[in-house]
């Protein structure tokens, strides 16, 4: 499983435009990209996928460079609900019996 | 999405005794869950990846006997704390891969186990 390397913490204002990025320098030809989210005292959220380029849905948007050795995710517009952790996760997406490596995770904080 | 609950959410107990974890996957069949154990301010580690019908398979230094896993149905893993400790005191968060696009993990919310 390819590691990941995460800022520990950011710290940004309501309404700005936040970017998270993860270096996955050892990234396999099979390996997908995924970001959760995480609050205080639950399980984390899935958030977005990619494989390359770009990926967006109706929270977040993943950019993928070609060598694919790292990926940002994008959050718009930030509130202070999306201060919480959110790890960067590389591996393999076929099949259902994926165990999944959690690295360190970034703490974002959205300040008023 | 897929919906994973656990129960109890929070258990406090007296050091010595177990405690069970129950797992359920709500609206899908899940052959395969995952349990992960998070202390505060850290990330989460896979304990175990439980398999319904068989053997659950342990990551390296997870005490198999301390840590009962039992995944009966397709729906329901159980994890039993045996002669728990203070130093079992974590949070404890079972997954298990849904019917999405995009073959994400379900978590479940997490069980805050408390050892006193």
């Amino acid at each position: 499983l390819a590691k990941t390397t995460q800022p520990i913490s950011m710290d940004s204002y309501e309404g700005q435009e936040v970017n998270i990025t993860c270096s996955h320098n050892n990234i396999a030809t099979n390996d997908y990209i995924t970001w959760y989210q995480q609050f205080p005292s639950q399980g984390p959220r899935f958030i977005i996928q990619g494989y390359k380029t770009k990926v967006t849905n109706e929270v977040a948007s993943l950019f993928i460079p070609a060598d694919r050795k790292s990926s940002t995710l994008s959050l718009p517009r930030v509130s202070l609900s999306d201060t919480a952790v959110y790890y960067c996760l590389v591996g393999d997406d076929g099949g259902s019996a994926r165990q999944l490596t959690f690295g360190s995770g970034t703490q974002l904080t959205v300040l008023p | 999405g897929a919906v994973v609950s656990q129960h109890p959410s929070w258990v406090i107990c007296k050091s010595g005794t177990s405690v069970k974890i129950e797992c359920r996957s709500l609206d899908f069949q899940a052959t395969t869950m995952f349990w992960y154990r998070q202390f505060p301010k850290q990330s989460l580690m896979l304990m175990a990846t439980s398999n319904e019908g068989s053997k659950a398979t342990y990551e390296q230094g997870v005490e198999k006997d301390k840590f009962l896993i039992n995944h009966a149905s397709l729906t329901l893993s159980t994890l039993t704390v045996t002669s728990a400790h203070p130093e079992d005191s974590s949070f404890y968060i079972c997954s298990a891969f849904g019917q999405g696009p995009y073959n994400e993990q379900f978590f479940g919310p997490g069980t805050r186990l408390t050892v006193l």
